[in-house]
């Protein structure tokens, strides 16, 4: 069974561009979430999907966003970059929805933003 | 508010011998606990977890942890490490609050296996 896919692995844009990230869940999962991991403030949680509909928000700014599409592919949005948004943004998804169910996580997009 | 804190933020240790990585938590409801571990340029990958049961918990590559509710801790635990056990490690709380799913994370570990 094929694992979590992100795409791309690696992305460099300038302060003001805006991105997209696209994840891939483990067949049969229905549940994504994203994290962004950074040295100094470690993995914190962005979102959470699960059938389409956002279930759990972190504490981020509006200018980060995500969606769920019927077959669970997920992608993330950031509008209006700035330095500080450069990190190693991580998928991860899961069978269902709630603390029980263990996370697949994938290896991740590194954005640099310049 | 729920937070975790990795005690080491580096632990070098020789091939073959064994080694406790800390982890402290606090929360005022029922929770579970999770290890991850992250190789160089990989996401994470579960070690083991916490849900209930027995306080001791068995993972993969032969690592185990204890949870303590009294001490709040969930120390991660190996006899003898590898040199390939180099990598970071996490550790991560959620709470049981019905499905409301926000995993809490640490800031890592890093574990370095020397020759």
């Amino acid at each position: 069974k094929a694992g979590v896919t992100q795409t791309p692995r690696y992305l460099i844009k300038t302060r003001g561009q805006q991105v997209t990230l696209s994840c891939s869940p483990i067949s049969g999962h229905r549940s994504v979430s994203w994290y962004q991991q950074t040295p100094g403030q470690g993995l914190q949680f962005l979102f959470e999907y699960f059938s389409e509909t956002q279930r759990n928000k972190g504490n981020f700014p509006g200018r980060f966003s995500g969606r769920q599409f019927s077959n669970s592919r997920s992608e993330m949005n950031v509008s209006t970059l700035e330095l500080g948004d450069s990190a190693l943004y991580l998928c991860a998804s899961s069978l269902g929805y709630g603390s029980k169910n263990i996370q697949y996580f994938g290896a991740g997009t590194r954005l640099s933003v310049l | 508010a729920q937070s975790v804190t990795q005690l080491d933020s580096q632990v070098p240790v020789f091939e073959e011998a064994p080694v406790e990585l800390r982890c402290n938590y606090s929360s005022s409801v029922s929770v579970y606990l999770f290890w991850y571990v992250q190789y160089p340029n990989q996401g994470l990958q579960l070690l083991l977890k916490y849900l209930s049961g027995s306080t001791l918990v068995k993972g993969i590559n032969g690592f185990e942890a204890e949870f303590n509710k009294s001490q709040t801790s969930f120390h991660l635990r190996k006899p003898s490490v590898h040199i390939s056990d180099t990598a970071e490690y996490f550790c991560a709380v959620s709470d049981h609050a019905g499905n409301n799913r926000k995993l809490i994370w640490g800031l890592g570990t890093s574990l370095a296996v020397n020759p």
